[in-house]
């Protein structure tokens, strides 16, 4: 299947600092990729809409000026958390979507593990 | 509203079947998925049912589809210790590949 390729899987940063988280897709191109936060033993909660070449859409109460989303091209989405406080540690998932076939399957990235100390 | 729901912990023996159940409300879903997620890692695909259909046979896993009830479930036959992990069942809408995951069932697979 295709394969979905997310960097950093771990990262640790001091609060105030940004960090960005990468997503790609390694084997075919993603118009739109999204973005999903999970908290401890909880669900993916959708964060945002990566859209290559435009703004990206957020879901409500995200703020679009906390969480910086950039989909340059067409096999890469980058999620930039901005001045990240502790509260942003979480489990950070991004998924890009191909068509055609039997069904319309998302592949997901593995995962970034932000803590924020 | 767009909640979907599961129970969150299943125990099963080894070797036993084990059924992981899901609500939602959204009608117009198109696709509905079971993903799977060990600890510390990402989501992996087991499987998916398109709505039109009742039931899907894919080698130990059995979905089965109850549109008027909007009920999905998970089975898994001869469970084993490594099927232990979250499951995680998501919807995804007509003409939107915006998924709407459940509250995830953690199952715990004893020897």
């Amino acid at each position: 299947g295709a394969v979905v390729s997310q960097h950093p899987s771990r990262v640790i940063c001091k609060s105030g600092t940004s960090v960005k988280i990468e997503c790609r897709s390694l084997d075919f191109q993603a118009t739109t990729m999204f973005w999903y936060r999970q908290f401890p033993k909880k669900s993916l909660m959708l964060m945002a809409t990566s859209n290559e070449g435009s703004k990206a859409t957020y879901e409500q109460g995200v703020e679009k000026d906390k969480f910086l989303i950039n989909h340059a091209s067409l096999t890469l989405s980058t999620l930039t958390v901005t001045s990240a406080h502790p509260e942003d540690s979480s489990f950070y998932i991004c998924s890009a979507h191909t068509s055609g076939g039997e069904s319309t399957e998302a592949f997901f990235g593995q995962g970034t593990r932000l803590t924020v100390v | 509203g767009e909640d979907v729901e599961q129970s969150l912990f299943l125990s099963v023996r080894e070797g036993d079947s084990s059924v992981i159940n899901c609500t939602y409300t959204d009608s117009s879903s198109t696709y509905l998925y079971w993903y799977k997620q060990e600890p510390g890692a990402g989501l992996q695909l087991l499987t998916y049912i398109f709505s039109n259909m009742d039931m899907k046979q894919d080698q130990r896993l059995t979905v089965l589809l109850n549109k008027k009830d909007k009920h999905l479930s998970l089975r898994i036959a001869d469970t084993q210790t490594g099927d232990s992990a979250i499951y995680f069942c998501a919807e995804m809408a007509s003409g939107t590949y915006k998924y709407i995951f459940g509250t995830g069932t953690r199952l715990k697979v004893l020897a």
